[in-house]
């Protein structure tokens, strides 16, 4: 199992520019979430979903849209790059509510 | 709201010592999780321990046991016998129904602990 995988590893926009970040888990896990880790911040919640087709939003949602057509996949997209967004990305998978969250390896973007 | 306090935003520990990283938490669900999880120079987060609010005993995971006092709301790491892999940033979590993101985790800020041979 190549457990959570996310790409790309690294990745420079220009501020207005528009991306998706890629998510994928083969674990069959229900429940997925997409943190930001900011210096000094810890990693917060952006949007999570709790199975293929539904969404909701986390802490910190605003300019981040996500999708979930499939139980593998989790896709978050910046709809208008800003500097502010200049961040690393964690996607994480867990079997259960409330379960361990299995993280994959980070997408660093910046932001000019 | 759900809150994580890591009051201590770096640590040294000698070799081979014992060292605990604190954790304090701030929840009105009795019902919630405590995860503790290791951050290296690589930045993959790493699980290491959980803690159930129902457990009765403090989980132990190898040279890592967590003190969980309930009352006192904290939830502190312990490290037996430290070693020179251990040096990362050490963050704690909690999981409960009703933050953002219902069964998500809410993160502290983290503690970097180095390992000085």
């Amino acid at each position: 199992n190549a457990g959570v995988t996310q790409t790309p590893k690294f990745q420079v926009l220009k501020t207005g520019q528009s991306m998706t970040l890629q998510c994928a888990q083969d674990m069959n896990h229900e429940y997925m979430s997409w943190y930001r880790q900011d210096p000094g911040m810890g990693l917060r919640l952006i949007h999570y979903s709790v199975g293929a087709g539904i969404t909701d939003q986390g802490e910190v949602p605003n300019g981040y849209n996500v999708s979930r057509s499939t139980t593998e996949d989790f896709p978050l997209r910046l709809l208008s790059a800003a500097p502010s967004q200049t961040s690393v990305y964690f996607c994480a998978s867990s079997a259960y509510r409330g379960g361990e969250q299995y993280f994959g390896p980070g997408t660093r973007l910046t932001v000019t | 709201a759900q809150k994580i306090t890591q009051t201590q935003p770096g640590m040294f520990v000698q070799e081979k010592e014992a060292v605990t990283l604190d954790c304090t938490y701030d929840t009105s669900d009795p019902s919630y999780g405590l995860f503790w999880y290791k951050q290296p120079s690589s930045g993959e987060m790493i699980f290491l321990i959980y803690q159930g609010s129902y457990d009765q005993q403090n989980a132990t995971e190898g040279r890592y046991s967590l003190n969980f006092q309930k009352a006192r709301k904290s939830a502190n790491l312990v490290i037996s016998a430290s070693q020179l892999g251990d040096s990362a940033m050490y963050f704690c979590a909690m999981r409960s129904v009703s933050g953002a993101g219902s069964y998500q985790l809410t993160f502290g800020k983290g503690t970097k602990l180095s390992v000085i041979p």
